[in-house]
């Protein structure tokens, strides 16, 4: 069984710096092929994806976001910490952790790996308000 | 960033309705398409991955389709749990950019 559970502040003022932790259980992040990312919503609006860390600790971020989030993990303690510095009122929103899984497909002669989200957390609600 | 597009932006529908949701991607993707189903206040539910393959525990009249740049979504008789908002995502290259989602309303 899966879960995941995002935690953090759920106010912070603008330009102080915002630290998400996701733990999870039911899966390893040292386990080839396992990732965990970040999402968020505005209220009333889409989804945006943030940054995501695979179990290699390669990690991959929104260009849009980049040089103000940092994500890492700690394998032994099941956790993925995010990082967002100078927030701002934008950056309202319920933030979420997820589960990356890949199915791998090989037809003929080429082998191929799609990759998903399949297990979210709840979400945690972060407002920037001073 | 690979710019994924929803249409229609909302609809309105009767239970036993067939709803077909389409989203387009920028360039093309492959198969490497997923559909996600989200109620007021939960958190995203995977419906869809690789374009067509049904997520174990979804029911069976949901079906996705497409490949390269246009895909669909279908729900084949909606159901009243189905009202909510769907979203395309690509994860063809990161970012992996969402749709800006279908809510899918009583009509």
């Amino acid at each position: 069984q899966i879960t995941l559970k995002e935690s953090g502040p759920t106010l912070v003022k603008p330009t102080q710096t915002l630290t998400l932790t996701c733990t999870f259980s039911g899966f390893s992040l040292s386990t080839s092929g396992v990732g965990v990312g970040w999402i968020r919503q505005p209220p009333g609006k889409a989804l945006e994806w943030l940054a995501l860390i695979y179990w290699d600790d390669d990690k991959r971020y929104s260009p849009s976001l980049k040089s103000r989030l940092t994500i890492t993990k700690d394998t032994s303690k099941n956790q993925v910490v995010l990082t967002i510095t100078n927030m701002d009122p934008v950056d309202t929103a319920t933030y979420y952790c997820a589960h990356r899984r890949a199915q791998g497909y090989c037809s003929a002669d080429t082998c191929y790996s799609f990759p998903y989200f399949d297990y979210w957390g709840q979400g945690t609600l972060v407002t920037v308000s001073s | 960033d690979i710019q994924m597009t929803q249409s229609p932006s909302s609809l309105s529908a009767s239970v036993g309705d067939r709803v077909t949701i389409t989203c387009r991607a920028s360039q093309s993707i492959s198969r490497y398409l997923n559909w996600y189903q989200q109620k007021p206040g939960k958190a995203p539910k995977l419906l869809i991955y690789a374009a067509s393959s049904l997520q174990s525990g979804v029911p069976s009249r949901f079906s996705g389709s497409g490949s390269g740049t246009d895909f669909t979504l279908t729900i084949s008789s909606l159901q009243p749990e189905d009202f909510a908002s769907y979203y395309c995502q690509q994860s063809y290259s990161t970012p992996w950019t969402f749709g800006q989602g279908t809510k899918v309303e009583i009509k």
